[in-house]
């Protein structure tokens, strides 16, 4: 089945020690999110990717990267993993456009000790 | 800005009654896209149902339907036949140029 895939599903690290999570797609669609959840708290966009154009939300802090290396993967790296950061990452992909849905992996939970 | 205000955290229904969940919006952008999304215990989010900003006709997709009232920025999602997998977060959203925005999400439990 076509799908948005996240690896891990949970992830410890530790404070100050670089994270990377990883989603990747099977659905072939052009635009891929990723967003922050936090404990009863609606999802965050961080930023998206169209294709290779990065677009990044004005208060994502910098602490934030991603990397976009082909259709089928995106990659969210942490730098400085802080105890705030703790969350439910989702990834989700869509094939652009504000009408089409957006379809969300089942989410990485980050763990920060 | 787009802001999305979801003002009920929970809800209960009963089984196979019927539950409305709020959601009212802002946004000074003339095209957008209302969507309800349904985030089960531990699972991943997945569509409900989508309504165009510029299409006065509520949409429907089977026991599920929408009120839309654009003039007061208010979409509303009415749950019939409530039935126990219906228990989730529901996220009220808006989208204008591939930019979603959440509401803080309604818990609903269905009660058997």
């Amino acid at each position: 089945d076509a799908m948005v895939i996240q690896n891990p599903r949970y992830q410890v690290t530790q404070f100050g020690k670089p994270v990377t999570l990883s989603c990747s797609q099977t659905l072939n669609h052009n635009v891929m999110y990723w967003y922050q959840q936090k404990s009863s708290q609606a999802p965050k966009l961080l930023f998206h990717y169209y294709d290779k154009d990065f677009n990044n939300e004005a208060d994502t802090p910098d602490n934030f990267q991603s990397r976009r290396p082909n259709t089928s993967f995106c990659f969210l790296d942490i730098r400085s993993p802080g105890l705030g950061d703790a969350a439910m990452y989702l990834c989700a992909t869509s094939t652009g456009g504000s009408y089409n849905e957006q379809f969300f992996g089942p989410g990485t939970r980050l763990t920060v000790l | 800005a787009q802001t999305v205000t979801q003002s009920q955290p929970e809800m209960s229904v009963q089984e196979a009654e019927t539950v409305t969940l709020s959601c009212t919006y802002d946004t000074s952008e003339s095209d957008y896209y209302l969507f309800w999304y349904k985030q089960p215990p531990s699972r991943q989010m997945i569509l409900v149902i989508r309504q165009e900003a510029y299409k006065q006709q509520n949409a429907t997709e089977n026991r599920f339907s929408v009120n839309f009232q654009k003039a007061a920025k208010s979409f509303s999602l009415k749950i019939s036949d409530s039935q126990l997998g219906d228990a989730a977060m529901y996220f009220c959203a808006l989208t204008h140029n591939n930019d979603m925005r959440f509401g803080a999400g309604t818990r609903l439990t269905v009660k058997p």
